[in-house]
């Protein structure tokens, strides 16, 4: 596709329940990566994909999240039992590969747990 | 831990006026980015810089890495309400030798510029 496109745009869940937020790359982008954003912050990184393996998912909080790719094209961040404190909004970004110094972001998914 | 601090957080000035956003750390880093992020929108790329002591220019803004490449500043000159946003600096850290790098995001700097 011509930008990083995620959906959906905005989830409301209730406390407890599981969600899935999904991030469709850039044609022929390897590297994929995973941010959160909470109000008046900055991006915090979550994990990243190069291909279709977790290279690096030192971010993920707990083991509440997770996150696959598949067929190295799009992923979906899983996350399960809810709270209040995950509210906040999901980037996704994307590289040619996870050597480039340039990344391309979606416009976020934006989760709320009430 | 690698931290990236940005000051000042919030920043409200007239049409016309020049500012300056700085984004600070203890750590050295491979590279730096700039990002301006619109509400709704996620980040977008302005600039990367490399080599300590480089400056970029894009425009209005002018961009610094510092020499020890723990630093960089944004400058914008005869600011106009277009340029309002969020502004990230991110710096890249590289995972031991493996040739990849983690990005570590700083904490904002939210800009209005008023008419």
């Amino acid at each position: 596709g011509a930008g990083v496109s995620q959906t959906p745009s905005n989830k409301v869940t209730e406390k407890g329940k599981y969600v899935e937020l999904r991030c469709d790359p850039i044609s022929g982008h390897t590297a994929l990566y995973w941010y959160r954003q909470s109000l008046g912050q900055g991006p915090e990184f979550l994990i990243y994909f190069q291909g279709t393996g977790a290279a690096d998912d030192s971010g993920l909080p707990n083991d509440r999240f997770f996150a696959v790719r598949p067929e190295g094209s799009v992923s979906t961040l899983k996350i399960q039992r809810t709270e209040r404190g995950d509210s906040a909004v999901y980037l996704c970004a994307s590289s040619l590969t996870d050597r480039s110094t340039e990344a391309f972001f979606g416009q976020g998914t934006r989760l709320t747990v009430v | 831990t690698q931290l990236l601090e940005q000051s000042p957080q919030f920043l409200s000035i007239q049409e016309g006026e020049n500012l300056t956003v700085y984004c600070n750390s203890s750590s050295v880093f491979s590279s730096l980015q700039w990002y301006r992020q619109e509400p709704g929108e996620g980040p977008v790329l302005l600039v990367t810089v490399v080599t300590g002591g480089e400056v970029k220019k894009l425009k209005r803004l002018t961009f610094q890495f510092g020499d020890a490449r723990k630093d960089s500043s944004l400058h914008i000159t005869a600011a106009q309400p277009g340029d309002t946003g969020l502004y990230l600096c991110a710096g890249a850290w590289e995972r031991g030798t493996s040739g990849t790098y983690k990005y570590i995001f700083g904490t904002g700097t939210r800009l209005k510029v008023l008419a």
